[in-house]
């Protein structure tokens, strides 16, 4: 079964820092690219960040660049979003998903989630 | 930035309706669009890919079609478990979701 279990949500005072996990189960890894997409309670989804499936290349949503970085260990099967000078708006449900091969495509699995509350 | 945008925000329907949302780009994103169904409290599924594809597993009661800057999600015969929230997603150039659209009971 293909699964996706994001883990390190908490509560952090704005400025802060905070290090978000994804472990993948089920499918070849590094075979694909990986992203970050965030729910702030209540609102839609906002894409936030992808990896290639070599990592390689990254790219970030504008609301997060030079704040937030990913990255990946194939060798873990993981997938990782440091998250620096956090902000109050950047509370949010945190999913991590599936990619396809290439970094431009549709995302087929998802996780659970994870919360971020930025708040003093 | 390419944007979406959806339509209806919320949809009231019954049981055995036929429904369908629409989903239009600020720009051609030819055929780069995906359609997502969110329950509360649950994860997104992927229900839509490549604006008409559907997903394995996904009941052939959902239908996408369109192009361009046009498309839309049908369901031909909504059912109980189909109420829910509906996004749309391009992944022409970056990603954006649409707004969403509610489909309640009526």
């Amino acid at each position: 079964e293909v699964q996706l279990v994001e883990s390190g949500g908490v509560v952090v005072q704005p400025g802060g820092s905070l290090r978000l996990s994804c472990a993948a189960s089920g499918f070849t890894f590094d075979d694909y690219t990986m992203h970050w997409v965030r729910q702030a309670p209540g609102k839609g989804l906002e894409w936030v960040s992808l990896i290639s499936w070599d990592g390689g290349s990254t790219y970030y949503a504008d609301s997060v660049k030079g704040r937030f970085t990913i990255s990946r260990d194939n060798s873990k099967n993981s997938l990782y979003l440091q998250m620096n000078s956090l902000r109050t708006e950047d509370t949010a449900l945190y999913y991590c998903a599936k990619g396809g091969w290439l970094p431009w495509d549709y995302m087929d699995v998802w996780g659970k989630g994870t919360t971020v509350t930025v708040s003093s | 930035d390419i944007q979406m945008t959806q339509s209806p925000s919320t949809l009231s329907a019954s049981v055995g309706d036929r429904v369908t949302i629409t989903c239009r780009a600020s720009q051609s994103i030819s055929s780069w669009l995906a359609w997502y169904q969110q329950k509360p409290g649950k994860a997104p599924k992927l229900l839509i890919y490549k604006a008409s594809s559907l997903e394995s597993g996904v009941p052939s009661r959902f239908s996408g079609s369109g192009s361009g800057t046009e498309f839309t999600l049908t369901i031909s015969s909504l059912q109980p478990d189909d109420f829910a929230t509906y996004y749309c997603q391009q992944y022409n150039s970056y990603f954006t979701f649409g707004p969403g659209t509610k489909v309640d009971i009526k």
